[in-house]
């Protein structure tokens, strides 16, 4: 997707390991979000930031944090990884709030074995 | 907080037919309602979104309603093509909010 970018793509991972997802725009978009994907509960908010520096919890923030120091990249850390935190990971960014849509990454798979 | 329910959650249609998606929310603040369609291994994208002033919009062969009374907003595709083939997900938000509250998406076919 034009001006966003997930890396990586796929991961395979241990419980218990930390693993950082990566979220990087060049739209200079204020608002950045982590949501993750899963069959039959649709999108599910993790977090979100609002400006560098200051984030906020979603509704399934357990097990994840997050921090952005630039505007252009928002990270997603899976602390301790646990085998309910496999699925699909997208990022969206959207700009002045007056502009609703978001646009989203193509998604980070992530698998904890 | 805000609720989105989405029905049904798979839809099979003959193509050329129409196929209708419905979404209700809970929080009667909520004011602006995007549509997003996921193709296979992609991330969703805007489709058209309506926003609480307006009782209908349309694009081509989609459209969506809202019934603010009832609380609820549907997606209409007419004349189906099997491209139109994917998962769409509806959402809710509030002006005051940064966060769109997503549906759980429903998965479309169309036969050839």
């Amino acid at each position: 997707d034009a001006g966003i970018t997930q890396s990586p793509r796929h991961k395979v991972t241990e419980t218990g390991t930390p693993v950082t997802l990566r979220c990087h725009q060049t739209e200079n978009h204020r608002y950045m979000y982590w949501y993750r994907q899963d069959p039959g509960h649709g999108l599910r908010l993790i977090h979100y930031s609002y400006g560098v520096k200051d984030t906020d919890k979603g509704e399934v923030s357990d097990g994840y944090s997050v921090s952005r120091s630039k505007t252009e990249d928002f990270l997603l850390t899976l602390e301790s990884a646990t085998s309910s935190q496999t699925s699909v990971y997208f990022c969206a960014i959207t700009g002045d709030r007056a502009t609703y849509g978001y646009t989203f990454g193509s998604g980070t798979r992530l698998t904890v074995v | 907080g805000e609720n989105v329910e989405q029905h049904p959650s798979t839809l099979s249609v003959q193509e050329g037919d129409s196929a209708v998606i419905k979404c209700t929310y809970s929080d009667s603040a909520s004011n602006y309602f995007p549509w997003y369609k996921q193709e296979l291994g992609k991330g969703p994208q805007l489709i058209i979104d309506i926003r609480s002033n307006v009782g209908e919009k349309k694009d081509q062969r989609i459209a969506v309603t809202l019934n603010k009374t009832a609380k609820h907003f549907s997606l209409h595709i007419t004349e189906t093509q099997p491209e139109d083939s994917a998962v769409y997900f509806c959402a809710a938000r509030m002006d005051s909010s940064y966060k769109l509250i997503f549906g759980s998406g429903t998965r479309l076919l169309v036969r050839p």
